[in-house]
């Protein structure tokens, strides 16, 4: 079946720093992959929609500045959190739909911000 | 606004059968999804519906009413390895796939 690789599946950062996840989709491509975040006993919330060749579309309340979308290829998007701080630790998981009526997510990154 | 709710936590034995219900009210209606997500991992795609009716599928089976707006995920044959968060999503958009997702059920399975 189809898999959406996710990388790097941890990651521990100081406050201020930068920390960027990769979201791919090995044996399709993707035109659309989506951004989420998910708090621990919370629901996954969409953070944006993020489409191949174009700026990505953000939830409201999402910074767009803070949180940085590439999607350069049909295969790899990226996230990346600039000056992360502890209230950004959290769990960002990245979807692509893989056929019809499906989405395929990736494993998750658990980040933590000193 | 959007508003999934679904019951935060449920209990059901193995080798029995157990149904979560998922009542959401949207803007828009382009299909509702069930995922089952175990702890620390990203959840896995287990249901689609858009018309109403039953779907099954093995031992899941789904249901939909639109007109109720609400929908339920049955499990059948519990087993330990169905202990886990149940998530019911709603693609209120065009069919664009920007879900909005419930809290999720955490379901635990016992001996």
């Amino acid at each position: 079946g189809a898999v959406v690789s996710q990388h790097p599946s941890w990651v521990i950062c100081k406050s201020g720093t930068s920390v960027k996840i990769e979201c791919r989709s090995l044996d399709f491509q993707a035109t659309t992959m989506f951004w989420y975040r998910q708090f621990p006993k919370q629901s996954l919330m969409l953070m944006a929609t993020s489409n191949e060749g174009s700026k990505a579309t953000y939830e409201q309340g999402v910074e767009k500045d803070k949180f940085l979308i590439n999607h350069a290829s049909l295969t790899l998007s990226t996230l990346t959190v600039t000056s992360a701080h502890p209230e950004d630790s959290s769990f960002y998981i990245c979807s692509a739909k893989s056929g019809a009526n499906v989405l395929t997510f990736g494993a998750g990154s658990r980040l933590t911000v000193l | 606004g959007q508003n999934i709710d679904q019951p935060t936590e449920m209990t059901a034995t193995e080798g029995a059968i157990v149904q979560i219900n998922c009542t959401y009210q949207t803007s828009g209606f382009n299909g509702l999804f069930w995922y089952q997500q175990h702890a620390g991992e990203a959840p896995t795609f287990l249901s689609y519906n858009v018309l109403d009716g039953l779907e099954e599928k093995g031992r899941f089976s789904s249901f939909l009413s639109r007109s109720k707006g609400y929908s339920y995920l049955l499990l059948k044959e519990l087993q330990m390895k169905d202990s886990a968060s149940y998530l019911c999503a709603v693609d209120s958009g065009a069919g664009s796939y920007q879900l909005t997702f419930g809290k999720g059920t955490k379901l635990s399975v016992i001996p």
